[in-house]
C-alpha cells in the first residue's frame, strides 16, 4: 500500500537560506508520481513540484528542487534563498501509475524567519 | 486556463442539520474530480473521487455522500452533521489523460459544525 511519510513536523529557516524538507514513501508499483504542496495560511493548495518515477534528473522549478533518492525512497523538497512568503505548510503526496488516487504526508509547518 | 470554484466559503452548521458544497471546474472537459478533507493542523484525508458523471468511488465510510451531475460538477453532501465533520474541504482537478498526474484545488470550503 502507499505510504508518505513527513518527519519534521516544523522547521524554522534564516531568510535567504536553503532548507531541506524530508518526505519518504513506501510502494510497490514501480510507476508513480511524486509532489510537493503548499499550503499558506489561506488554505489554498499550490502545486510547486513533480517528480514521475523514471525520470532521471530532479525536478526543479525556480527556487524549488526535488530530491529524489530512489533507492533510498526518498523525495526531499529542497527551497534555496528563502523568503519571508515561503512561510507555509508544506505537503508531500504521490500517487501510482494506473489510479486516480493520492495520498498525503502529514506535513511540515515552515517558518521563515527575519 | 481552467479556474475551480468552491463554495460557500465558509459554513457553520449545527449537529444534525445537512449540507451541501458546490465544486465546479471551468476550462477542461472531462477532468477527474475529488473532495478532501482537512481536520485541524492535519493532513488531506481523500474522501471521494470520480471519473466521470455518476461515477462516484468512496474511500473513508462516512455519513457523507458525492454526486457528479454534471461533467464539471461536483457536490458533497450530508443528511445529517456530526461534530467530527468539521474541518477544511478542498476540492481538486486532474486532467483525465494518465500522462498528467498534476492535481489542482480550489479554494476550500470552511466547515464548523456546533
Amino acid at each position: 500500500a502507499q505510504k508518505i511519510t513527513q518527519t519534521q513536523p516544523g522547521m524554522f529557516v534564516q531568510e535567504k537560506e536553503a532548507v531541506t524538507l524530508d518526505c519518504t514513501y513506501d510502494t510497490s508499483d514501480p510507476s508513480y508520481g511524486l509532489f510537493w504542496y503548499k499550503q499558506p495560511s489561506s488554505g489554498e493548495m499550490i502545486f510547486l513540484i513533480y517528480q514521475g518515477s523514471y525520470d532521471q534528473q530532479n525536478a526543479t522549478e525556480g527556487r524549488y528542487s526535488l530530491n529524489f533518492q530512489k533507492a533510498r525512497k526518498s523525495a526531499n523538497l529542497v527551497i534555496s534563498a528563502s523568503q519571508l512568503g515561503d512561510s507555509a505548510m508544506y505537503f508531500c503526496a504521490m500517487t501510482e501509475a494506473g489510479t486516480y488516487k493520492y495520498i498525503f504526508g502529514t506535513g511540515t509547518r515552515l517558518k521563515v524567519l527575519a | 486556463s481552467q479556474t475551480i470554484h468552491q463554495w460557500p466559503a465558509t459554513l457553520v452548521q449545527p449537529v444534525g442539520s445537512p449540507l451541501s458544497l458546490e465544486c465546479t471546474v471551468e476550462g477542461t472537459s472531462n477532468p477527474n474530480l475529488y473532495w478532501y478533507r482537512q481536520a485541524a493542523g492535519r493532513g488531506l484525508q481523500l474522501l471521494f473521487y470520480s471519473v466521470g458523471i455518476g461515477q462516484i468511488s468512496s474511500e473513508v465510510p462516512q455519513n457523507l455522500s458525492a454526486s457528479r451531475p454534471q461533467d464539471r460538477q461536483f457536490i458533497l453532501s450530508s443528511k445529517k452533521l456530526l461534530l467530527s465533520d468539521s474541518g477544511f474541504y478542498l476540492c481538486a482537478w486532474r486532467p483525465r489523460a494518465f500522462s498528467s498526474y498534476e492535481q489542482y484545488f480550489g479554494p476550500g470550503t470552511r466547515l464548523t459544525v456546533t
